[in-house]
């Protein structure tokens, strides 16, 4: 149990369907974080949010749309995806302005068909 | 782009000490050096940080050379359970206090 659970633990859905990842965090934390990876590829940074305050978008393209209502929650919307979407999407959080680890839920596995 | 590099695989015999090497060479004076581990279809698991003391936990100690620019994560007694994808990342808390990750080292835990 890290405190950071996510669900669905995995997913397939066609490239025209509309779902959501949800993420959610018992730790007390200030900042959350999505991360993506694909096969055989680093975890990639998508985005960052700050106190709900979402303080970076690396470059991610916009059928992937968060939403963090309140620091214990984070979403990512996912409309019109696209096969190569598919891969394990992880969900983190911290405490910002502290040297305090990041800590990661066990992600959701997402298929694009 | 990730700042360490680390070999990308390693060996340990079960029972035995494992030494996970990184180099770090362009650290600054306020990066930490984070270590986490995957194991397989789980997300990252924190182990260990530090920023230039040596550091040990239940799970692992950290020596940081004096200069700053290597380190070492030491699991003391390897078992099957550790065998993962170690990482070794340098992160400012002075900005966004994100994580990058580069491929990190395999390390291969056996009978």
């Amino acid at each position: 149990e890290t405190g950071v659970t996510q669900t669905p633990r995995h997913l397939v859905m066609g490239m025209t369907n509309k779902k959501s990842l949800k993420c959610e965090q018992h730790l007390g934390h200030n900042a959350m974080y999505w991360y993506k990876q694909s096969a055989k590829k680093p975890l990639e940074l998508m985005f960052v949010y700050n106190f709900k305050e979402q303080t970076e978008n690396n470059s991610v393209p916009s059928r992937f749309s968060p939403e963090c209502p309140n620091s214990s929650h984070l979403f990512l919307h996912l409309h019109t995806l696209q096969p190569e979407d598919s891969a394990l999407y992880l969900c983190a959080s911290s405490q910002e302005g502290l040297s305090s680890p990041l800590h990661f839920g066990n992600g959701t596995r997402l298929t694009v068909t | 782009d990730a700042k360490t590099t680390q070999p990308p695989s390693m060996d340990c015999a079960e029972g035995r000490a494992a030494n996970l090497p990184c180099n770090h060479s362009t650290i600054s004076g306020n990066e930490y050096v984070y270590w986490y581990r995957q194991i397989h279809s789980q997300g990252p698991q924190y182990i260990i940080h530090g920023l230039k003391n040596n550091e040990t936990n239940e799970m692992a100690s950290l020596i940081i050379t004096e200069d700053r620019k290597s380190s070492t994560l030491i699991l003391p007694h390897a078992t099957l359970r550790d065998t993962a994808v170690y990482y070794c990342i340098v992160r400012d808390t002075g900005t966004a206090s994100k994580l990058t990750f580069g491929t990190g080292t395999r390390l291969q835990v056996t009978l």
